[in-house]
This record gives structure tokens, C-alpha cells and sequence, in this order.
């Protein structure tokens, strides 16, 4: 059964950087597109990007010049960094496995909400 | 990129009765068109993909339709657990993106 295990920081401060990590346990970590995506309290999913397994990265374009997503394919591990975070960077993020022969998500990780305040 | 729009954005209706969500994207999707399911507190369950197919587990009740930039999630009668939101997906091969619709919520009328 595959497993997406994701934490790390829950309260920053503004500029300061986000900082996440999601494991995936009890599959391959080839054959598909890993992914980040938030959701601010009360209010619907964004996308924020993804890595495969041979680092290709796509981002959303409205977040691109502050994200950055790294795998480590050793832990079968993947994370996201946000940097210069504001208020409105407060959410819930979640990861998310994407097969590549597909075009949906079909497993998601427990979320972590992440608050940002001074 | 490409905008999907959900509507209505609330709908309010009785366990039994049916429902009858749209999602409109802005520009041909074909047939790839994700539906998913979110309750409080949880991360959003995959209901339908490539706009018409349900995942194995998912009750018949749920189905989807629609090609190109029109599509429909049908919910034939509702239970108490579907009161929920509903947020439809998809994904464009290039450029690379991914966008979601706005969402549209269920609730019990």
C-alpha cells in the first residue's frame, strides 16, 4: 500500500523559508511526477510543481521564481522550498503522486499546515 | 493557462436527491478531466479521472462525462457522507501545468 508521510515546519516568520519534505513508502519511486499543492485556510487547491524521478521540474508559474523542488531518490524522498514567505503563503500543503502515463493524482499525503506570522 | 471554471459554486440538496456538478475549462482538455471529493480536515479523494473512470473502490453513484471543455460530475443520489466539496483537475502535457477549479460545495438543504 503506498504511503505519502510528509512534515516540517508548521510557523514561520515573514521572509523567512518554508521548508517540507514528503516520503513515499511502498512503491516505486519511478514512473511518476511527484508534486506539492496548498490550499489557504477556507478556500480552494493550488498546484505549486513537481519532480519526477530524473529531477525534471515543472512549477506553477505564479509561484516559479520562489520555489524550488528536490528529490532524493535514495530515501525516496522529495521536498519543497518556498522562500521570502508572506501571510498569504499561510496553507495547508499537501504532496501528491501523479503517475506519468496519467494526468491525475491518485495518492495524497495527511497535509501540514504551515502559518505564516510575525 | 488553462482556467477551469466550477459551477454552481454551493448547492444545497436533500440525501436522495441527485446532483449535478459542471466544471468548464478555458480551452480543450480532451478527456483529461479529474475529479476529486474533500471533506474537513482531509486531503482530497480521487473520484473520477480522465473524465469519465472511476477508480476501483469508488461507489457507482459517482460518474462523470464530458469532452473537450465541458464536463459533468453526477452524484444519482446522495448520501450523507457525500456532503462535501468537489474540485475538478487537470493537467496540460505542455507547457507542463496543472490547474483546479474553483470547487463547488455540497450541502445538506
Amino acid at each position: 500500500q503506498v504511503q505519502l508521510q510528509q512534515w516540517g515546519a508548521g510557523l514561520l516568520k515573514p521572509s523567512e523559508t518554508l521548508s517540507l519534505t514528503c516520503a513515499v513508502y511502498g512503491g516505486s519511486f519511478s514512473g511518476y511526477y511527484w508534486n506539492w499543492i496548498r490550499q489557504p485556510p477556507g478556500k480552494g487547491l493550488e498546484w505549486i510543481g513537481e519532480i519526477n524521478n530524473l529531477e525534471d521540474t515543472n512549477y506553477n508559474p505564479s509561484l516559479k521564481s520562489r520555489v524550488t523542488i528536490s528529490v532524493d531518490t535514495s530515501k525516496n524522498q522529495f521536498s519543497l522550498k518556498l522562500s521570502s514567505v508572506t501571510a498569504a503563503d499561510t496553507a495547508v500543503y499537501y504532496c501528491a503522486r501523479l503517475p506519468r502515463k496519467f494526468r491525475h493524482f491518485d495518492y495524497w499525503g495527511q497535509g501540514t499546515l504551515v502559518s505564516v506570522s510575525s | 493557462e488553462i482556467v477551469l471554471t466550477q459551477s454552481p459554486a454551493t448547492l444545497s440538496l436533500s440525501p436522495g436527491e441527485r446532483a449535478t456538478l459542471s466544471c468548464r475549462a478555458s480551452q480543450s482538455v480532451g478527456s483529461y478531466l479529474a475529479w476529486y471529493q474533500q471533506k474537513p480536515g482531509q486531503a482530497p479523494r480521487l473520484l473520477i479521472y480522465d473524465a469519465s473512470n472511476r477508480p476501483t473502490g469508488i461507489p457507482a453513484r459517482f460518474s462523470g462525462s464530458g469532452s473537450g471543455t465541458d464536463f459533468t460530475l453526477t452524484i444519482s443520489s446522495l448520501e450523507p457522507e457525500d456532503f462535501a466539496v468537489y474540485y475538478c483537475q487537470q493537467r496540460s502535457s505542455w507547457p507542463p501545468a496543472l490547474t483546479f477549479g474553483g470547487g463547488t460545495k455540497v450541502g445538506i438543504k
